[in-house]
């Protein structure tokens, strides 16, 4: 089945840059999005990316799409520790009647 | 509110009782989801529910495990003889299900612990 891959965790040194990534199997995904779960509280959607799209950017946020290769990027710029969250990469396509199919989540931990 | 509420935020219960778990989605969200996240794991998928489509049951762990939404609105998780490894955070979203960008809005979660 359709499947949505991220590495687990992620340091980074406030101030730096942040890049996490996520791969998916399903071809027919049409959107693919960014969440943010902060500690305690549920999902909040951060952005999203249609596939006919390779690049999205908003404010210190910049999504990147590789549809070929079935890779999504989100990059943080200038990274600050109210960053430190659980980032949640998904995708939904034809397949399910439009399912969303999340990743694990990627830790991110931003040292001062 | 007007977002998506889950009863209880926790529950306590003693192995091999049955818990039941509610989720109240935004009104008018034809798409609900439930997930479970563990201690140090990754988003679950459990059960998703489409308007009156039969649900989507391939992410329940065990037959142990159980969903229904009545009326297309409210839905219950009912966990039958919990075992610990049940305990878990269960999250429940909700979504228009559109063929545009399809957001999800999550509730805040009802934490189960097992003893």
């Amino acid at each position: 089945g359709e499947d949505v891959e991220q590495s687990l965790f992620l340091s980074v040194r406030e101030g730096d840059s942040s890049v996490i990534n996520c791969t998916y199997t399903d071809s027919s995904s049409t959107y693919l999005y960014w969440y943010k779960q902060e500690p305690g509280a549920g999902l909040q959607l951060l952005t999203y990316i249609f596939s006919n799209m390779d690049m999205k950017q908003d404010q210190r946020l910049t999504v990147l799409l590789n549809k070929k290769d079935k890779h999504l990027s989100l990059r943080i710029a200038d990274t600050q520790t109210g960053d430190s969250a659980i980032y949640f990469c998904a995708e939904a396509g034809n397949t399910g009647g439009f399912k969303t199919i999340f990743g694990a989540g990627t830790r991110l931990f931003v040292k001062a | 509110g007007a977002g998506v509420s889950q009863s209880p935020s926790n529950k306590v219960t003693e192995k091999g009782k049955d818990v039941e778990l509610r989720c109240d989605p935004i009104s008018g969200h034809t798409a609900l989801y439930w997930y479970r996240q563990s201690l140090g794991q990754g988003l679950e998928f459990l059960i998703y529910f489409q308007g009156n489509s039969a649900p989507d049951k391939s992410g329940l762990p065990s037959d142990r495990f159980s969903a229904e939404r009545t009326g297309g609105s409210v839905s219950t998780l009912t966990i039958q003889r919990t075992q610990q490894e049940d305990s878990a955070v269960y999250l429940c979203a909700s979504s228009l299900n559109n063929r545009g960008p399809d957001t999800q809005y999550f509730g805040p979660g009802t934490r189960l612990t097992v003893l």
